[in-house]
């Protein structure tokens, strides 16, 4: 099975900071790869898929990048509502696991 | 609106079984591939289920593969989750989510619309 590491586990940045989540896999899984936010008590809202791709409606601060095993979601800056758990999940194989989380808490 | 109402979340016993249903509106879902995803109290996310359009496939997290049956009845609009031998670690809220696979398909796809959540507690 493929996993996902994410680091870092929390961060904490002031608004407007742009912030950085790396999201690693063990193995290459070219760009199948998406980004969920999810808030307390809340299902988990799509952010980008196929590592790049905006989801619709998602604001244009967030964006992703990277390939093969090594993967980045930036939030250009940083707003009060971006406080939430951010989770990378590839689809590269059957068995599509999901990262530990980024708790991101905003000052 | 595209929707997704789970139900059925309850408490139960170690050993019990329990079926969890999603309702889907919204969206013509014969259409997609569903999913189930899980979360204990204070943990990730973990994938547990998926299931094709049509029925036809599914598939399973090691950790639930042999006790939990993913169904659907599409004349419904229903995802279904049948647990058996239910143990105190499947305690979680269960989400269920629609599956968008590539124009170009890796094996799986991600999930683009989601449910709340039925919360399963196994406790004796």
């Amino acid at each position: 099975d493929i996993q996902m590491t994410q680091s870092p586990s929390t961060l904490s940045a002031s608004v407007g900071d742009r912030v950085t989540i790396t999201c690693r896999a063990s193995q290459s899984i070219s760009i199948w790869l998406a980004w969920y936010q999810q808030k307390p008590g809340k299902a988990p809202k799509l952010l980008i898929y196929a590592a790049s791709t905006l989801q619709t409606a998602v604001p244009s601060r967030f964006s992703g990048s990277g390939s093969g095993a090594e993967f980045t979601l930036t939030i250009s800056s940083l707003q009060p509502d971006d406080s939430a758990t951010y989770y990378c999940q590839h689809y590269s194989s059957h068995y599509p696991e999901f990262g530990q989380g980024t708790k991101v808490e905003v000052k | 609106e595209m929707q997704l109402v789970e139900s059925g979340g309850t408490s139960v016993q170690p050993g019990g079984s329990l079926r969890i249903s999603c309702a889907a509106s919204g969206f013509p879902f014969s259409n997609y591939w569903m999913s189930w995803v899980r979360q204990a109290p204070g943990k990730g996310l973990v994938w547990v289920s998926r299931i094709y359009n049509d029925g036809s496939s599914t598939t399973y997290a090691d950790s639930v593969k042999g006790r939990f049956t993913i169904s659907r009845d599409n004349a419904k609009n229903t995802l279904y989750l049948q647990m058996n031998t239910l143990r105190v670690e499947d305690t979680a809220v269960y989400f269920c989510a629609r599956v968008i696979v590539p124009t170009i398909p890796p094996p799986e796809g991600y999930m683009d619309v989601w449910g709340t959540g039925t919360t399963v507690i196994v406790s004796s």
